[in-house]
């Protein structure tokens, strides 16, 4: 089984520009969770969405933005980038129960000059 | 709110000597907990959770956790730490209500010494 597929790997923004990166979860999980990771404060939960829809919402401004699709895929949108928005943004997937491991991909690594 | 602490930055232990990785946690009712393990420029990769049952949960790898209710406790262990066990460990918590996600610690570098 394919494992979480993030796209694209590296990804180089000026402030002020937006980005949407892309997430493909495992075949058959139907969660997709964000995470911002960054030295200072760690892993910050940013959204998960189920079924297409918003299911919980971490405290981040109104910039960052996101979505699924039927198929379960999911996309995050940074707008109006900031040089504090440098990360590495990592999607998990899981299966529908809330006792079920969520299944990290390799992040997609954001830097902001 | 649930929160979790993990009380070391940093852990070294010598090659083939036990290791713990400290983790507590504060949640409303019983929490779902889980261990995470992250190499350079890698997601996270899941280790073990404990869900209900036998307080000592074992793991991949080697690693087991042993849950403390009274405690609010859920460290890691392994009885013969590896050189390629050295990474960046992160303890895990849910609460069962489906109301917050899961949440982690600030996570603890652990560095096997050969």
């Amino acid at each position: 089984k394919a494992g979480v597929t993030q796209t694209p790997r590296y990804l180089i923004k000026t402030r002020g520009q937006q980005v949407t990166l892309s997430c493909s979860p495992i075949s058959g999980h139907r969660s997709v969770s964000w995470y911002q990771q960054t030295p200072g404060q760690g892993l910050q939960f940013l959204f998960e969405y189920f079924s297409e829809t918003q299911r919980n919402k971490g405290n981040f401004p109104g910039r960052f933005s996101g979505r699924q699709f039927s198929n379960s895929r999911s996309e995050m949108n940074v707008s109006t980038l900031e040089l504090g928005d440098s990360a590495l943004y990592l999607c998990a997937s899981s299966p529908t129960g809330l006792n079920q491991p969520q299944h990290f991909g390799d992040g997609t690594r954001l830097s902001i000059l | 709110a649930q929160s979790v602490a993990q009380p070391e930055d940093q852990v070294n232990v010598a090659e083939g000597n036990p290791l713990t990785v400290k983790c507590t946690y504060s949640v409303s009712g019983n929490p779902y907990l889980f261990w995470y393990v992250q190499y350079p420029n890698r997601g996270l990769q899941f280790l073990l959770k404990y869900i209900t049952g036998d307080n000592l949960v074992k793991g991949s790898y080697g690693f087991e956790a042993e849950f403390n209710k009274s405690q609010t406790s859920f460290h890691l262990k392994k009885p013969s730490a590896l050189v390629s066990d050295s990474a960046l460990y992160f303890c895990a918590v849910r609460d069962r209500t489906g109301a917050n996600n899961l949440f982690f610690g600030t996570g603890t570098r652990l560095t096997v010494i050969p």
